[in-house]
């Protein structure tokens, strides 16, 4: 009964390559995430999405870019990968734009780009 | 821009020896205020939100407390397994994603 789920859990690839995570809720939350947190254990939101449409991007580099095919699903792809995207990538999902939007994490994924 | 600072970076305490976590915070509009837990190799767990001054939530041994400028985590007589990461976020008036302050690494000796 997992809530938020991502895969896969560790990505070791070379520069250069172009790689994905996945993401899945079954909360039947309406909104999604990408986090980034860095070697310094420091989370920064990268993307938000609501029902299916961005509604934020934090300066994050177009070689990033979230795909929802539906409001249970939001994977992150990334292109033209490089050192400093090595970090763990954290999911999460809320109900509504509201107060009440407790988010709820996924378990990560450790991408290490060598 | 949404700032969080979280102090002390790091407190080892003895069980049973009760303590607080600061979390000061600057944001335009403040629509919420969360504590997260945090164990090595995992997503934050959620703990609690606060929404207005002088809110406070409890949960066993932690006491989540809030004022305008700050909030605070006491923790109560903890135990070994209270052990872990505390992060706060705050969620401002123009996003929705949150703004993580980098938490505070807590020990807590047997």
């Amino acid at each position: 009964d997992t809530a938020v789920s991502q895969t896969p859990k560790y990505l070791v690839t070379q520069m250069g390559n172009d790689k994905s995570i996945k993401c899945e809720q079954n909360l039947g939350h309406d909104t999604m995430y990408w986090y980034k947190q860095d070697s310094k254990k420091f989370l920064k939101i990268m993307f938000s999405y609501n029902n299916k449409e961005l509604i934020i991007n934090e300066t994050v580099p177009n070689r990033f870019s979230p795909k929802s095919p539906d409001k249970a699903h939001l994977n992150l792809h990334i292109n033209s990968l490089e050192l400093g995207d090595s970090a763990v990538y954290f999911c999460a999902s809320s109900q509504g734009s509201g107060l009440a939007n407790e988010q709820f994490f996924g378990p990560g994924t450790r991408l290490t780009v060598l | 821009e949404d700032q969080v600072t979280q102090s002390p970076e790091a407190l080892r305490l003895q069980e049973g020896e009760s303590s607080s976590l600061n979390c000061s915070y600057t944001v335009s509009g403040l629509r919420g205020l969360f504590w997260y837990r945090q164990d090595p190799g995992k997503g934050p767990e959620f703990l609690f939100t606060l929404y207005s001054a002088g809110e406070e939530k409890e949960k066993e041994r932690l006491k989540a407390t809030l004022t305008k400028k700050e909030s605070f985590l006491h923790i109560t007589a903890p135990k070994p397994e209270d052990s872990a990461t505390y992060l706060c976020a705050v969620r401002g008036g123009g996003a929705d994603g949150l703004t993580f302050g980098k938490g505070t690494h807590l020990i807590i000796q047997p």
